[in-house]
């Protein structure tokens, strides 16, 4: 069974740098992109990006001049840096698997296993 | 980028009944869409991939169906645990977008 632990600072101060890092735990890491989605207080959910290894990473282009996401593979690891943050940067910050491949005899793209998210407060 | 434009926000039901809820794309996107089911405080879980299959382990009251670029999720005799919000997701393109989310609550 793969399981997602997430940590890092959740409170930050507006211009500073956001930083998490997500461990995986069982199941196989390398050969699937690792996913980060923020979900905003009451609002929905938003991919940031993710990272398969250093040459294959995909960001939100809305994000992108702030967002570095880095991968360990020596120690099932990802991260998501986000730079300059303000208030609207506040959210739970989820780490997820994106599977994509043959399932059940055709090619698809699903996010199957998700971290339990970790609050993040932007506030002076 | 690739809008996701889901309806109802929000939809009041009881336990026993059947409801439906609707995703519509901003294109095409063949079969790319998936289901989740998030319980507040909770990260989402997938329920259905490529519109119609369901998750391993997902009950069999749930159904994924397509036409065109409409996308719906039907919820057949809702259970107390069904009362949550549910989100599709298109699968399509790599900006991977996100519905804004129907909320089911209890009448």
């Amino acid at each position: 069974q793969v399981q997602l632990q997430q940590w890092g600072a959740g409170l930050l101060k507006p211009s500073e740098t956001l930083s998490l890092t997500c461990s995986v735990h069982g199941g196989s890491f390398s050969g699937y992109y690792w996913s980060w989605i923020r979900q905003p207080p009451g609002k929905g959910l938003e991919w940031i990006g993710e990272i398969k290894d250093t040459r294959n990473i995909n960001y939100n282009p809305s994000l992108k001049s702030r967002v570095t996401l880095s991968i360990d593979t020596s120690k099932n690891q990802f991260s998501l840096r986000l730079r300059s943050v303000t208030a609207a940067d506040t959210a739970v910050y989820y780490c997820a698997r994106r599977f994509g491949g043959v399932w059940n005899g055709s090619y698809n793209r699903f996010f199957d296993y998700w971290g339990p998210g970790i609050p993040v407060t932007v506030s002076s | 980028d690739i809008q996701m434009t889901q309806s109802p926000s929000s939809l009041s039901a009881s336990v026993g009944d059947r409801v439906t809820i609707t995703c519509r794309s901003s294109q095409t996107i063949d079969t790319y869409v998936n289901w989740y089911q998030q319980i507040p405080g909770k990260a989402p879980k997938l329920l259905i991939y490529a519109a119609s299959s369901l998750q391993s382990g997902v009950p069999s009251r749930f159904r994924g169906s397509v036409s065109g670029t409409d996308f719906t999720l039907s919820i057949s005799n809702l259970q107390p645990e069904d009362f949550a919000t549910y989100y599709c997701q298109q699968s399509y393109s790599p900006l991977w977008t996100f519905g804004q989310g129907t909320k089911v609550e209890i009448k």
